[in-house]
C-alpha cells in the first residue's frame, strides 16, 4: 500500500457527461500528480499541484481541470467526456515538488466512457 | 524535451533465463532515471532508481550516459516477475514530473 488513495476505483459513464476523480496523497506529501494511462497513449503526465498551487502542466485537455484543496487532497474533473477518455487515471504524491523526491502512485481510477 | 523509449512492447522468456529490458532516453541535461513495475493494471510501484544503485528483487540497472541507456537486468527470471515495466525519466528542469516510456510487458514462462 503506497498510502495514496483514489476514489472511485471504477466508473462507467456516458459520452458528454462529467466526472470527478478524487485523490488523497500520502500523509505529509504536499505535491500531487495526475497521470492518464490509456492503451494507445501509454502513461501521460497531466498536471501537478504543490501545496494548493498548480506547478506543472502536461498533456491535459482543456475539458479536464484539477485542483488541490487546503487539506491537500486533489480532484480531477473530466467534462464533455468522449470515448477516447476511457483510461486508468493515476494519482501520485511526493513530499516536495522538486527533483529528488520519490513519487508514490495510487491504485488508479478506471474510467469507462460508453 | 525529454523522451524515453522502450523498444520492446513484449519480452517473453523462460523461467531461469536472463532478462534485459531496454530503455533509452534523450535529455540534454543530467537526468534521474527510474524503473516502475505494474502488476495486472494495479498501481505503479517503484522498482529502482539509478541514484541509489540498489538491487531489488534481483533486478539491477546501470545508467550509461554515453549510450543514454538505463537497461533493466535480472540474471534468472522468475514467473512472478511477469508484469509491465516502465522506464521513467525525471528532468531537473521539470519539477518532479516523470516522463514514461511506452512500457515493456515481461512474460516469464514456466
Amino acid at each position: 500500500d503506497s498510502g495514496v488513495t483514489q476514489t472511485p476505483k471504477h466508473l462507467i459513464t456516458a459520452t458528454g457527461q462529467r466526472v470527478t476523480l478524487r485523490c488523497s496523497p500520502r500523509s505529509g506529501d504536499l505535491s500531487v500528480y495526475w497521470y492518464q494511462q490509456s492503451l494507445d497513449q501509454g502513461l501521460q503526465f497531466l498536471i501537478q499541484y504543490y501545496n494548493g498551487e498548480e506547478r506543472a502542466k502536461g498533456n491535459i485537455l482543456e475539458r479536464f481541470s484539477a485542483q488541490q484543496f487546503p487539506d491537500l487532497h486533489s480532484e480531477l474533473n473530466l467534462s464533455s467526456l468522449e470515448l477516447g477518455d476511457s483510461a486508468l487515471y493515476f494519482c501520485a504524491s511526493s513530499v516536495e515538488a522538486h527533483s529528488g523526491n520519490t513519487i508514490y502512485f495510487g491504485e488508479g481510477s478506471w474510467l469507462t466512457v460508453v | 524535451a525529454q523522451r524515453v523509449t522502450q523498444p520492446e512492447k513484449l519480452l517473453s522468456v523462460f523461467k531461469g533465463a536472463p532478462v534485459e529490458l531496454k530503455c533509452n532516453y534523450s535529455y540534454s541535461g543530467s537526468p534521474e532515471l527510474f524503473w516502475y513495475v505494474q502488476y495486472s493494471r494495479q498501481r505503479l510501484q517503484l522498482l529502482l532508481r539509478h541514484i541509489s544503485r540498489e538491487s531489488i528483487k534481483g533486478f539491477t540497472a546501470d545508467l550509461n550516459k554515453g549510450e543514454t541507456s538505463f537497461h533493466l537486468k535480472k540474471p534468472f527470471a522468475q514467473e512472478e516477475d511477469s508484469a509491465m515495466y516502465y522506464c521513467a525519466l525525471k528532468a531537473h528542469n521539470a519539477g518532479n514530473m516523470l516522463t514514461f516510456g511506452g512500457g515493456t510487458r515481461l512474460m516469464v514462462k514456466p
